[in-house]
């Protein structure tokens, strides 16, 4: 399997529930990324994490919390939402230290979040 | 801060017809530019990136883009669009941080080519 999978693609949770987004990478990239994509908005960057280290959280509200137990891995657990945070959720990975790519993204096919 | 911006958000063209997508950068001393294509219900792809060299950069799928220091612009063509090119295109400029990649997207431009 290669470049980078999201699970679940599709997700529908009421307003007290406690769910998780999931990213896997397989291109042996050192950073990973949340972005936000909703209607109508430009995309907006929630968090990075650059050799498992947590480097910029965008004043993304609490009841996002990532998770970043290894390079590969990027979690995103979500708790207690709101209906405005139905959203796609994309992930990225990106090989940082290399002059090679430039800053070249490379993302997951996201995973669409309806909050009830 | 980088900022991009797309001036068109929606364009319309033809199959067959040439098309360009256009993106403007806030100047910086070096940039990092990318066009990014997202399908219905799909992540983005990248289309092309200009690093440094040649100013013109050819893509997959038929397009290419041109960087314009003197005017901070990186307009994508095509010469002759399909149906399947129909999507949302995104601009992008990249901040090399020390830890991490900034990429900073402009709104989109959303392209319906019409049969």
């Amino acid at each position: 399997e290669t470049g980078v999978t999201q699970t679940p693609r599709h997700l529908v949770m009421g307003m007290t529930n406690k769910k998780s987004l999931k990213c896997e990478q397989h291109l042996g990239h050192n950073a990973m990324y949340w972005y936000k994509q909703s209607a109508k908005k430009p995309l907006e960057l929630m968090f990075v994490y650059s050799l498992e280290e947590r480097v910029e959280n965008n004043s993304v509200p609490s009841r996002f919390s990532p998770e970043c137990p290894n390079s590969s891995h990027l979690f995103l657990h979500l708790h207690t939402l709101q209906p405005e945070d139905s959203a796609l959720y994309l992930c990225a990975s990106s090989a940082i230290g290399t002059t090679f790519g430039g800053g070249e993204l490379f993302f997951g096919e996201g995973s669409r979040l309806t909050v009830l | 801060a980088q900022s991009v911006t797309q001036l068109d958000s929606q364009v319309p063209v033809f199959e067959e017809a040439p098309v360009e997508l256009r993106c403007n950068y806030s100047s910086s001393v070096s940039v990092y530019l990318f066009w990014y294509v997202q399908y219905p219900n799909q992540g983005l792809q990248l289309l092309l990136k200009y690093l440094s060299g040649s100013t013109l950069v050819k893509g997959i799928n038929g397009f290419e883009a041109e960087f314009n220091k003197s005017q901070t612009s990186f307009h994508l063509r095509k010469p002759s669009v399909h149906i399947s090119d129909t999507a949302e295109y995104f601009c992008a400029v990249s901040d090399r941080m020390a830890s991490y990649d900034k990429v900073i997207f402009g709104p989109g431009t959303s392209l319906s080519v019409i049969p």
